[in-house]
C-alpha cells in the first residue's frame, strides 16, 4: 500500500515563526501536493511538484513556499506564520502525469497563536 | 476556475440509501473523483468517472453526466461506519494531475 507520511499530527506555533511541514511518500511517485483544509471551504491547493526541484503554485500560494530536494520528500514552509494560516494541512502524492488518484497523508493540524 | 457544489450535510438511517449530488462548472473536463474522509483521517479514494454512466463498486456507485456537469455518489445499505465527509473533486485538462475539490458533504448515519 502507498504510504504518505506527514511528520507531525499537531503543531502549535507562534505568529512570526518559521514553520516546516514535512511529507514523505514511499511509492516513488512523481507528483506531490500540499493542500489546506478549512471548514466550509474544502481542500485548496497551495503548491505542487511534478519532479525533483520542480514546483508550481496552486490556488493559494501566498505566504507559503515549498522544497523538493528528493523525489520522496516534499516540504511546505511558512516563512512567517500568521493566525490565518491555522488550518489542517494535507500532503498527497500520485504517480505519473494525468489521471491518477491522489494518496493522502493523515494531515497536520497547525495552530498559529 | 472551477465551481464545484455539493450539499453541506445529509442524514440517513442505517440500512437506507443516500445520494450525494455534485455539480460542477469547468472547462476541459478530464474526470471526477469521489473521496471519503472520516473525522481526523486522510481522505481515501472511492471512485473515478470520466465517461457518462454509472460505475458500481459494492455498496457504493458513482454516476456522471458530462453534458449536465453533474455527478452523484450513491451509498446503499448504509452502515454506521459510513458516517464521514464525502468529497467531490474535478480534474481538468489544464490542471494535469491536480484536483479541485468541493467543500464536502457530511453524511450522518443514525441507528
Amino acid at each position: 500500500d502507498v504510504k504518505v507520511t506527514q511528520s507531525s499530527r499537531y503543531l502549535v506555533k507562534r505568529t512570526g515563526e518559521k514553520v516546516f511541514l514535512e511529507c514523505v511518500q514511499d511509492m516513488d511517485h512523481e507528483n506531490m501536493f500540499w493542500y489546506r483544509q478549512d471548514p466550509g471551504l474544502g481542500l485548496r491547493l497551495i503548491y505542487f511538484s511534478y519532479d525533483v526541484k520542480m514546483k508550481e503554485k496552486g490556488d493559494i500560494p501566498e505566504g507559503y513556499s515549498v522544497s523538493r530536494e528528493k523525489k520522496e520528500r516534499f516540504s511546505l514552509i511558512l516563512e512567517s506564520a500568521s493566525t490565518n494560516q491555522t488550518s489542517m494541512y494535507l500532503c498527497a502524492s500520485s504517480g505519473d502525469r494525468g489521471l491518477e488518484k491522489l494518496f493522502f497523508g493523515s494531515g497536520t493540524q497547525l495552530s498559529v497563536l | 476556475g472551477q465551481n464545484i457544489d455539493q450539499p453541506t450535510e445529509m442524514t440517513a438511517t442505517e440500512g437506507a440509501i443516500v445520494q450525494i449530488n455534485c455539480t460542477y462548472q469547468t472547462s476541459g473536463f478530464n474526470g471526477l473523483f469521489w473521496y471519503q474522509q472520516h473525522a481526523g483521517e486522510a481522505p481515501t479514494f472511492l471512485s473515478y468517472n470520466v465517461l457518462d454512466g454509472l460505475e458500481e463498486k459494492g455498496r457504493f456507485s458513482s454516476f456522471l453526466s458530462r453534458s449536465k456537469g453533474y455527478s452523484y455518489l450513491l451509498l446503499k445499505e448504509l452502515q454506521m461506519k459510513d458516517s464521514a465527509s464525502y468529497l467531490c473533486a474535478v480534474m481538468t485538462t489544464d490542471s494535469w494531475g491536480k484536483l479541485q475539490f468541493g467543500a464536502g458533504t457530511q453524511v450522518v448515519v443514525t441507528p
